[in-house]
This record gives C-alpha cells, structure tokens and sequence, in this order.
C-alpha cells in the first residue's frame, strides 16, 4: 500500500522559518511534489523533487532523501498569506504512472 | 499557462438524482483525474483517466463513473446521488512527463439533500 504522512497541523509567527515534514512508504517512487491549498481554493503547485537534495525557490525550499523516504518544506521570512494547507504528493511508478498519492495534509497558521 | 475548467463552483441536488459534473483542460494533457476533498481527509482519487476512453480506478470508486469521449474533457457522473457523497470535488490533469504536476480546477462543491 501507500502511506503518506505529514503533521496535521502546525503554527508560527510572521518573519519566522518554518518546516513541513513529509514521510512516505509507497511501491515505487517516480517523484515528490508539494503543493500549497489555500481555504476554498484549488491546490497550486510549489515544487517538485525526485533526486535526492534540497531545492531552493525563492522562500520556498524542499528536500528529498530517497533512501530515508523522507521530504521537507521550508518556508523562510514567513508572511501572513503563507497560512494554508500544505500537501506532500508522490508520484508512482508503473501501471500508476500520473497519480499521485496525497498525504492529508498540514494546516499552518502564521501569526502576526 | 495551464487551464482547468470545471462547469460549476457550487452544485446543489436532491437524493437518487443523477449528477453530472464536467472539467475541460486547455494544455493537451493526456492524464485527468477526480478527487474528492473532505475535512481530515484530504485528497481522495476517485477516477483517472490516461487517454480517451481509457479509465482507472481509484481509491474511492463506489457509486462514481466516469466518461472521456475527447482528451480535453473528463466527466464524473454520479449515478443516483446519496448525502454522504457531498463534498468538494476537484479535477486536474497533467502530462505524461514525470516531473510535470498535476494542474487543478477551482472546484465543485456539490451538496445533496
């Protein structure tokens, strides 16, 4: 089976840094995508990795380690429009080529 | 950029109804997929689909089907609506490349009374 797991929630203040842990167990492992959910909103992509390594975008920062299955968000300088959802996504291998297997997702809340 | 269009952004309709809810993409993707969003859930496949006329399932198929007669359209039909199946209903698509993610429409939020 899959399993995707990432914290249900987390907080922190305006200006701070910020990590988002995502662990995964999945048959086959063709990449690790992110992605940020505001209220009421569609998911928008934020990055992808599928070797192992950090990825730096601007603020937005994420990590892989293949061997540990294990990937992170950093968001640094945080602003009050970072509070949303944050989704870790795998994409699999094989006959399940294109899906990809969502954790549930981790609430962050910035306060001012 | 990328464009999913979902025909409706709220959805209400009655019990034993059936519901058609429609997503068009833009980009020539050959992968689209349904979800369904609910609170401490999370995402859920419901259908995806990697070609016209081509189905899968997903991890919640019971009482969904699913019709792709063009690449740019997939549609998610439930057959007789039941309460437990309101929620937020999202479609994406995205291309075969790997490292391409998948792109979501703004959402159906479908109520069944």
């Amino acid at each position: 089976g899959q399993n995707i797991d990432q914290p249900t929630e987390m907080t922190a203040t305006e200006g701070a840094i910020v990590q988002i842990n995502c662990t995964y167990q999945t048959s086959g492992f063709n990449g690790l995508f992110w992605y940020q959910q505001h209220a009421g909103e569609a998911p928008t992509f934020l990055s992808y990795n599928v070797l192992d390594g950090l990825e730096e975008k601007g603020r937005f920062s994420s990590f892989l380690s293949r061997s540990k299955g294990y990937s992170y968000l950093l968001l640094k300088e945080l602003q009050m429009k970072d509070s949303a959802s944050y989704l870790c996504a795998v994409k699999g291998r094989g006959s399940t080529l294109g899906r990809l297997y969502f954790g549930r997702g981790t609430q962050l809340t910035v306060w001012p | 950029d990328v464009k999913v269009t979902q025909s409706s952004r709220y959805l209400v309709k009655r019990t034993g109804e059936k519901v058609f809810l429609e997503c068009v993409q833009d980009m020539d993707h050959e992968n689209m997929f349904w979800y369904r969003q609910d609170p401490g859930l999370g995402l859920r496949l419901i259908y995806f689909s990697y070609d016209v006329k081509m189905k899968e399932k997903g991890d919640i198929p019971e009482g969904y089907s699913v019709s792709r007669e063009k690449k740019e359209r997939f549609s998610l039909i439930l057959e007789s609506a039941s309460t437990n199946q309101t929620s937020m209903y999202l479609c994406a698509s995205s291309s075969l490349q790997a490292n391409q993610p998948q792109h979501f429409g703004d959402g159906t939020r479908l109520s069944i009374l």
